[in-house]
């Protein structure tokens, strides 16, 4: 199985300054075939689904605002918040579905400071 | 609206069975594969199954095999799971969730609540 690991577990961000999160797969999610890494990224807020963010490991979901942005390839991925909003608070998940059983993160809650 | 809307969910004893249902609305339900996903508040996310668009194949967590049973009618625009056996561990939301056509999941379920107690 591959293990997803995140870091931080939580961190506290000051309105409009920058969080960044970040995940690491114990192998790599890259695919030769079409050069994509199988790696999302999610919100999830209190008594919500999560909701997809990124995908690809660096592709927009339509929708999602632009100050959220993923990057990374093969085994360490950043998710990064470049200006927090309120709105924002939330816990945030990294995802491969390269191959099964598909893994999440432990998940890194974002607070404001 | 496309969405999906879970059911099912209860409070059962150890050792009971619940069977789940995902109910699709607002885009071709036939055409997509589909997953159940649970929720601990302190084990976080974990798939549980998958079934392809047809159905012929499923998959599930090794942990689950023999005891879960993912199925779905495309008829009834329905996505099922059948869980036996159940445990105090397998309390937890149940979500389904729809794979694009990039692999990711693209949409989910508000999820249903699992208790196992006595």
């Amino acid at each position: 199985d591959i293990v997803m690991t995140q870091s931080p577990d939580s961190l506290a961000v000051s309105l409009g300054e920058r969080a960044t999160i970040n995940c690491k797969s114990s192998q790599s999610v890259l695919h030769s075939s079409n050069n994509k890494n199988y790696l999302a990224w999610f919100q999830q807020k209190p008594g919500q689904p999560p909701k997809l963010l990124i995908y690809w490991a660096s592709t927009r979901e339509s929708g999602v605002p632009d100050r959220f942005s993923g990057s990374g390839s093969g085994t360490d991925f950043t998710l990064t918040i470049s200006t927090l909003q309120t709105e924002d608070v939330a816990v945030y998940y990294c995802q491969q579905y390269d191959s099964a059983p598909l893994t999440f993160g432990g998940g890194t809650k974002v607070e404001i400071k | 609206e496309v969405q999906l809307v879970e059911s099912g969910g209860g409070l059962v004893q150890p050792g009971g069975s619940l069977r789940l249902s995902c109910a699709a609305s607002g885009f071709t339900f036939s055409s997509y594969w589909m997953h159940w996903v649970r929720q601990t508040p302190g084990k976080g996310l974990m798939w549980v199954s998958r079934v392809t668009n047809s159905g012929s194949s499923t998959i599930y967590a090794d942990s689950l095999r023999g005891r879960f049973t993912i199925s779905r009618d495309n008829a009834k625009n329905t996505l099922y799971l059948q869980m036996n056996s159940l445990r105090a561990e397998d309390t937890a939301v149940y979500y389904c969730a729809r794979v694009s056509p990039h692999w990711h999941f693209d949409l989910w379920g508000r999820g249903t609540l699992v208790t196992v107690s006595s």
